[in-house]
């Protein structure tokens, strides 16, 4: 498998701030990762498709705008909460997609908790 | 699209006792499909993942679980459940042809009691 860490583990912010989460892949190079959030007692909801060297994919409903993905390298992708609200706390997940013959698979970061005040 | 339904919520169980998680898909092709254990405030981890082939795959920590194409489910299993095993647990299915992308069911909390 692969080992992926995520910076911050928790974070607190203030209303109106941004934040910066890093996803680092330790061990492979990933073209591809992916972003998700989880709000308490819910599933994980895909919210990007982040493509190195390119921009990167939302998916419906999730404004570009606000969550800005950067993946500058083949081993780290950035998520960006721009004007944080308190709507915006919630667990951030970030998984990095590996080639694996017929299947590419998944392997994910330890989440990053975000609190907004 | 693809789909994940767990119908079940909650679960308790006894620690010794079996436990079965159920999971239902749907997606008009072969769907690839994962079950992921993710303890309170932790990421995800890899319990089983079925591609091809055998329709009975066994993972880690004694999980297995069963693919029926006819019932589109993939149910996971448990023989002998450990107080260690409370967690939540999530089926998922992916694609290659939906750019890898996984779908994730709303997920199983498993309560142990001693």
């Amino acid at each position: 498998g692969a080992v992926v860490s995520q910076h911050p583990s928790r974070v607190i912010c203030k209303s109106g701030t941004s934040v910066k989460i890093e996803c680092r892949s330790l061990d492979f190079q990933a073209t591809t990762m992916f972003w998700y959030r989880q709000f308490p007692k819910q599933s994980l909801m895909l919210m990007a498709t982040s493509n190195e060297g390119s921009k990167a994919t939302y998916e419906q409903g999730v404004e570009k705008d606000k969550f800005l993905i950067n993946h500058a390298s083949l081993t780290l992708s950035t998520l960006t909460v721009t004007s944080a609200h308190p709507e915006d706390s919630s667990f951030y997940i970030c998984s990095i997609l590996l080639a694996g013959g017929r299947y590419n698979e998944q392997f994910f970061g330890p989440g990053t908790r975000l609190t907004v005040l | 699209a693809q789909s994940v339904t767990q119908p079940d919520i909650h679960i308790t169980v006894s620690e010794g006792a079996s436990l079965e998680l159920r999971c239902n898909y749907s997606y008009g092709a072969t769907p690839y499909l994962f079950w992921y254990v993710q303890s309170p405030g932790q990421g995800l981890q890899l319990l089983l993942k079925y591609f091809s082939g055998d329709t009975l795959v066994q993972g880690i920590k004694g999980f297995e679980a069963e693919f029926k194409r006819s019932q589109s489910s993939f149910n996971l299993r448990k023989p002998s459940v450990h107080w260690s095993d409370a967690a939540e647990y999530f089926c998922a299915v992916g694609a290659t042809a939906a750019g890898n992308k996984l779908t994730f069911g709303g997920g199983t909390r498993v309560l142990v009691k001693p």
